[in-house]
């Protein structure tokens, strides 16, 4: 069964600072992996998609990579803003329709 | 603004009520999907529709019972729901639902669901 894990759960940082999200999962027999944004209250934004065979995406100031050998991903968000907060959500695609989601890692970033 | 519109947006309902979800999408996706969100926690898959069937249930009880009468709109039926079952119900879609399509979900924005 394929289990998602998100570190950290929360993270705090001033605004301007360059920041790395991790997720890790067990089955690397993985479709794609895709990263979501939620604010609260509200449904799921994606952010980015990386499929099995790619390392990496980039959208503007976000940056994921992908290491399926080893189950893992890296979302990187450069020159952080205020906006910027919100939960990050990454979610894998294995074999069937399913997404298995991480429990998230809750961001703040401060003025 | 999302292209997967929920309505209604919120719904208090007593545990003897009837009521109904709506989903809608314009996009053309072949794949639309129910989820269940609690507070704090990942969104858990309930249903998903592929060219209009039903294609996965993940042992959800029978108080929901999703509909999909066409491409463009999902339903969820909802009756004799308990006080557990208030949650955030998000909507989503895809343009395929094959196992193997690196396509990803669109969300709408949820109806927020509360049990008395």
């Amino acid at each position: 069964k394929q289990e998602v894990t998100q570190i950290p759960a929360a993270l705090s940082v001033p605004e301007g600072e360059n920041l790395v999200l991790n997720c890790s999962f067990t089955d690397s027999a993985i479709y794609n992996l895709q990263w979501f944004r939620q604010d609260p209250g509200k449904g799921l934004t994606s952010l980015l998609l990386i499929q099995s065979s790619q390392r990496e995406q980039t959208s503007g100031r976000l940056n994921a990579s992908l290491d399926k050998s080893s189950g893992r991903s890296t979302l990187y968000i450069a020159a952080s803003q205020p906006g910027d907060s919100a939960t990050y959500l990454c979610a894998v695609k294995g074999g069937s329709e399913k997404l298995v989601f991480g429990k998230g890692t809750k961001l703040t970033v401060n003025p | 603004d999302t292209e997967v519109t929920q309505t209604p947006k919120h719904l208090v309902m007593g545990m003897t009520n009837k009521k109904s979800l709506k989903c809608e999408q314009h996009m053309g996706h072949r794949a639309m999907y129910w989820y269940k969100q609690k507070a704090k926690k990942p969104p858990e898959l309930m249903f998903v529709y592929s060219y209009e069937k039903l294609s996965i249930n993940e042992s959800v009880p029978s108080r929901f019972s999703p509909e999909c009468p066409n491409s463009s709109l999902l339903n969820l039926h909802l009756h004799a729901l308990q006080p557990e079952d208030s949650a955030l119900y998000l909507c989503a879609s895809s343009p395929t639902g094959a196992v193997d399509s690196n396509q990803p979900q669109h969300f709408g924005d949820g109806t927020r669901l509360s049990i008395l």
